[in-house]
């Protein structure tokens, strides 16, 4: 299993540019979530998903989009990406139904600068 | 909202002496989770603690609840290199989404 995986590892972006962060799980996991992770701040929750076709807001929605299409990918849209938005971000998923949703499996991340 | 203090901050131990780390809540936990990140990676799951003085390891590592279930600590005994990294509490009010602390910096010297 490749687990949780990220892709692009590395991204710079303009302000007002537009882009869409990958995340998949080979697990067969229905909780995926995206964190953002700033320094002072820890790790704050962007979105979840608890499956397919379902999506939530976390602590710090705004400007961020999500969509769940299958139950392997979890996608993370930035509209009009902001110098505010650079962080580095994870994607992580857990099982539902053996253990708690907050068991999580992380994925490597992906650093986004902003300028 | 569920805040969490984590102390220290950062730490900096010889390698071989034993370590601890707090994580003390606002409110009454129900879950509380201890993750590890290595410098540059993604986060590792390595304990969840729900009963009141609970009491859990993996390897080298303790984390216990206490029984009021508003704090708990991780011990490392005879820390190694292999130790250092970022340490998490994460708390959850059952199965709500994980609120995390911010963390606390370990490095283990020679």
């Amino acid at each position: 299993n490749a687990g949780v995986t990220q892709t692009p590892k590395f991204q710079v972006l303009k302000t007002g540019q537009s882009m869409t962060l990958q995340c998949a799980q080979d697990m067969n996991h229905e909780y995926m979530s995206w964190y953002r992770q700033d320094p002072g701040m820890g790790l704050r929750l962007i979105h979840y998903s608890v499956g397919a076709g379902i999506t939530d807001q976390g602590e710090v929605p705004n400007g961020y989009n999500v969509s769940r299409s299958t139950t392997e990918d979890f996608p993370l849209r930035l509209l009009s990406a902001a110098p505010s938005q650079t962080s580095v971000y994870f994607c992580a998923s857990a099982g539902l139904r053996t253990v708690s949703r907050n068991e999580q499996f992380f994925g490597p991340g992906t650093r986004l600068t902003v300028l | 909202s569920q805040e969490l203090e984590q102390s220290p901050q950062s730490l900096i131990v010889q390698e071989g002496k034993n370590l601890t780390i707090n994580c003390t809540s606002s409110k009454t936990l129900y879950g509380l989770y201890w993750y590890k990140q290595k410098y540059g990676e993604g986060l590792i799951f390595l304990m969840m603690l729900q009963k009141g003085g609970e009491e859990k390891s993996h390897e080298k590592i303790t984390a216990k609840l206490d029984e009021k279930k508003q704090q708990s600590s991780l011990h490392i005994t005879a820390s190694q290199p292999s130790h250092a990294g970022i340490y998490l509490c994460g708390a959850d009010e059952g199965n709500t989404p994980l609120v995390f602390g911010k963390g606390t910096r370990l490095s283990v010297i020679a």
